[in-house]
């Protein structure tokens, strides 16, 4: 079935930039998401690409994807405090979005 | 303003008390579903609904039930919680058409002692 793998821990300094990876299987998604969950919050859609797309940029944010390698990234630029949350990728597959298990990011100033 | 939202936001429960999460959405949307959050395994999917008195079940749909019998509210039912139903939990909706536009609630954290 389809699945998608993230690294579970992110840490970088204040101003750095952040990559956050993401793999997943379903080659037939349509889009590809990005999410954002701030500590005791629901999840925020950050995102999302097409997938014929190979970039896109939107403020701070840039998506990445390399669909032969089924592989998408998230690129924060001048990372802030606030910026600290846990970020999931996600696959779309019929009846639901399929989550990765998230990449805690940790800024420190 | 469009929303989900749920009910309770949090509650501690003992084991075997039959208990229900309510989740209610504005926006006319014709599916919904919920998941539940744990760590280190992500959101996975409990059960879904494209209408009214249309479910499905989702990837982890053991210990729960769901009803649909109007279009804008999609209750969990847990029958005899246990404490591996300890977890937050988080109803969605979306129009059926693009992901995009699909809303989370707050989220209920449970705890099953």
């Amino acid at each position: 079935g389809e699945d998608v793998e993230q690294s579970l821990f992110l840490s970088v300094r204040e101003g750095d930039s952040s990559v956050i990876n993401c793999t997943y299987t379903d080659s037939s998604s349509t889009y590809l998401y990005w999410y954002k969950q701030e500590p005791g919050a629901g999840l925020q859609l950050l995102t999302y690409i097409f997938s014929n797309m190979d970039m896109k940029q939107d403020q701070r944010l840039t998506v990445l994807l390399n669909k032969k390698d089924k592989h998408l990234s998230l690129r924060i630029a001048d990372t802030q405090t606030g910026d600290s949350a846990i970020y999931f990728c996600a696959e779309s597959s019929g009846t639901a979005l399929i989550f990765g298990k998230g990449t805690t990011l940790s800024v420190s100033s | 303003e469009a929303q989900v939202t749920q009910n309770p936001r949090y509650l501690i429960t003992v084991t075997g008390k039959k208990l229900t999460v309510t989740c209610s959405q504005n926006m006319n949307h014709e599916y919904m579903s919920w998941y539940r959050q744990d760590p280190g395994l992500g959101l996975r999917q409990i059960y879904y609904s494209m209408n009214v008195e249309v479910t499905d079940k989702g990837d982890v749909p053991e210990g729960y039930k769901v009803s649909r019998k109007e279009k804008r509210n999609f209750p969990l039912i847990l029958e005899s919680p246990s404490p591996n139903q300890t977890s937050l939990y988080f109803c969605a909706s979306y129009p059926g058409t693009s992901w995009d536009e699909q809303f989370f609630g707050p989220g209920t954290r449970l705890t099953v002692l």
